[in-house]
């Protein structure tokens, strides 16, 4: 099956700081990436989509100027938690999705555990 | 896209089927039910997906009900390693909406040896 990375799988940082997370599609080219959080104990709540070459749409709530994406290539898309706060701490998961439209199937990564102190 | 319920947690003996449920009685037409699982701390895994027909695929079988208000995912021999959490998520697949999962709380399986 398709096989999506993420990096790091987890970081620390200071408050204030920007942490920036990859998230790369290794065997196949995807139109469409996804961005999701999810507090412990939770479920997974969608944060944007981005789609290559094109400004990312964000969820409402979800603030653009903090979380910022980039999706330059088809197989790579970056979030960059901008001055990060401790609330901040969450496992942030992208998705990518391949070009078929009638499955839109979605192949999610590891992950990548975000604490902010 | 249509909302489910499905029980908050089950629990299954290791080497039998577990069977779990899922209510999407809003569903329309040209939904699709989805499911996915996510093992702790990783990201969410794709089982099996379907329209009208039951499908099967190496990891699960999917059976809908002929008026598809609800569907059942079933795995013919669970092991320790598919506790886990399931969700069964319905979705439009196409237009603006492309790709769009709404993840719900899920049910929690917990197989036992």
């Amino acid at each position: 099956g398709a096989v999506v990375s993420q990096h790091p799988s987890w970081v620390i940082c200071k408050s204030g700081t920007s942490v920036k997370i990859e998230c790369r599609s290794l065997d196949f080219q995807a139109t469409t990436m996804f961005w999701y959080r999810q507090f412990p104990k939770q479920s997974l709540m969608l944060m944007a989509t981005s789609n290559e070459g094109s400004k990312a749409t964000y969820e409402q709530g979800v603030e653009k100027d903090k979380f910022l994406i980039n999706h330059a290539s088809l197989t790579l898309s970056t979030l960059t938690v901008t001055s990060a706060h401790p609330e901040d701490s969450s496992f942030y998961i992208c998705s990518a999705a391949l070009r078929d439209w009638v499955y839109n199937e979605q192949f999610f990564g590891p992950g990548t555990r975000l604490t902010v102190l | 896209d249509a909302k489910t319920t499905q029980p908050t947690s089950m629990d299954c003996a290791e080497g039998r089927a577990a069977n779990l449920p899922c209510n999407h009685s809003t569903i329309s037409g040209n939904e699709y039910v989805y499911w996915y699982r996510q093992i702790h701390s990783q990201g969410p895994q794709y089982i099996i997906h379907g329209l009208k027909n039951n499908e099967t695929n190496e990891m699960a079988s999917l059976i809908i009900t002929e008026d598809r208000k609800s569907s059942t995912l079933i795995l013919p021999h669970a092991t320790l390693r598919d506790t886990a959490v399931y969700y069964c998520i319905v979705r439009f697949a196409g237009g603006t909406s492309y790709g769009k999962l709404t993840f719900g709380q899920g049910t929690i399986l917990t197989v036992h040896p």
